[in-house]
């Protein structure tokens, strides 16, 4: 298994420009999570999804946009990037049909708008 | 969810017991403490986590008091790849729909040779 798997591990975006990070796991879990971490801090959530279909926002939504057409895949799009998205993003898994163990964590990616 | 309280960083020499403490005092009877690890802008990494009672796996051991507003995670034998930012985390499990875990800014741990 793979486990969470995040794309692309580093990026250097252009203020406007858009893209997207992407997440796919091979857990079959049903709980996707994306969360950033700006440099010093804990982490945020920016979205979640509960299943395929239903996402729903977090804590720090606002410049972000996500879909779960499938179990596997929950990418995150920036569509008009600025300076304040410089961060690294984390995507996270959980099996909440499971016993109770920890969320998996991506690698993540880094990201830097110029 | 409930909030934590932790110390900024602390130091432990290696081979020997890291006690990290957290409090949570204002704890609800439906939430666990979560402990997770983030090694060197890695992922962060699930440890361990526990309700009431003290719970001991490979990684670790996490002791929480009686009334439940405080706990310490023990690493019995600290090793230099321990070094890591530790966040201590309550959560309910009760709400599926709501679920989303918090962290906070967590202790940074430095393991001294």
């Amino acid at each position: 298994n793979a486990g969470v798997t995040q794309t692309p591990k580093f990026r250097i975006l252009k203020i406007g420009q858009s893209m997207t990070l992407q997440c796919t796991q091979d857990m079959n879990h049903n709980y996707m999570y994306w969360y950033r971490q700006d440099p010093g801090m804990g982490l945020k959530l920016i979205y979640y999804s509960v299943g395929a279909g239903i996402t729903d926002k977090g804590e720090v939504p606002n410049g972000y946009n996500v879909s779960r057409s499938t179990t596997e895949d929950f990418p995150l799009r920036l569509e008009l990037a600025a300076p304040s998205q410089t961060s690294v993003y984390f995507c996270a898994t959980v099996d909440r049909g499971r016993s109770l163990y920890g969320y998996t964590f991506g690698s993540g990616t880094r990201l830097t708008v110029v | 969810d409930a909030k934590t309280t932790q110390p900024t960083s602390m130091d432990c020499a290696e081979g020997r017991a890291a006690n990290l403490p957290c409090n949570h005092s204002t704890i609800s009877g439906n939430e666990y403490v979560y402990w997770y690890r983030q090694i060197h802008s890695q992922g962060p990494q699930y440890i361990i986590h526990g309700l009431k009672n003290n719970e001991t796996n490979e990684m670790a051991s996490l002791i929480i008091t009686e009334d439940r507003k405080s706990s310490t995670l023990i690493l019995p034998h600290a090793t230099l790849r321990d070094t890591a930012v530790y966040y201590c985390i309550v959560n309910s499990r009760s709400n599926f729909g709501n679920e989303k875990l918090t962290f906070g800014t967590g202790t940074r741990l430095t393991i001294i040779p």
